[in-house]
């Protein structure tokens, strides 16, 4: 079994500081790794996808996350936030070896940014 | 536009009106998905359908049925809508393999039912 846990349900930064969105998982086989933004009364964007190539992944707008097997791990960040972030976040975890099943997805966390 | 459609957008129905969602992609995907938004809850998984012509429940399927006649479309059944279903429904359909996997994710519905 699988499963995700986004270990804070709201972060509240202030803008230009950095951003940390920490997320855990649990998988049975090699897991791919996806963060989504989710934007107030809009649809899921990707952000980026680990698939067992490089543990840094580069994402969109600035984002990274780093997979780390040995802490079960695949925490969220970006250096610098900026207004436009305030939004949703999912983490997401797939088994490779199990490709056509299904995914799950963590709680969310929510992203106030201040001015 | 390659992607996934999702339709209706918004609606509303009276405890006990059945209602389809409709959801189509043109990306020649194997995999499709059904889930539901609800705040505080994340996305929980309804039904999937891992090729055509098959479908599994997922987390919360009570309440719902599914179907997958052809590759492309994969609707979501609600036959006697309840309260509880008021939620936004996101269809969802796979690419995957070892370097390429990605998931697409239609614009959602929001239904209410009263």
């Amino acid at each position: 079994a699988q499963s995700v846990t986004q270990l804070d349900s709201h972060v509240s930064v202030s803008e230009g500081t950095p951003v940390l969105l920490r997320c855990n998982y649990s998988s049975s086989y090699s897991p791919s790794l996806f963060w989504y933004v989710q934007h107030p009364n809009k649809g899921l964007q990707l952000l980026l996808k680990y698939t067992s190539a490089a543990t840094l992944v580069k994402g969109i707008n600035g984002f990274e996350a780093e997979f780390k097997k040995s802490e079960t791990s695949f925490h969220l960040t970006k250096p610098s936030a900026h207004m436009s972030d305030a939004a949703e976040y999912f983490c997401v975890v797939s088994d490779m070896r199990t490709a056509g099943n299904k995914l799950t997805f963590g709680g969310g966390t929510r992203v106030l940014v201040k001015p | 536009n390659a992607g996934v459609t999702q339709t209706p957008k918004f609606q509303v129905l009276k405890t006990g009106q059945s209602m389809t969602l409709q959801c189509a992609q043109d990306m020649n995907h194997n995999s499709m998905y059904w889930y539901r938004q609800d705040p505080g809850m994340g996305l929980r998984l309804i039904y999937y359908s891992a090729s055509e012509g098959t479908t599994d429940k997922g987390e919360v399927p009570n309440g719902y049925n599914v179907s997958r006649l052809n590759k492309r479309e994969f609707s979501l059944r609600l036959e006697s809508a309840a309260p509880s279903q008021t939620s936004v429904y996101f269809c969802a359909s796979r690419e995957y393999g070892h370097l390429n996997e990605k998931l697409f994710f239609g614009s959602g519905t929001q239904l209410s039912v009263l």
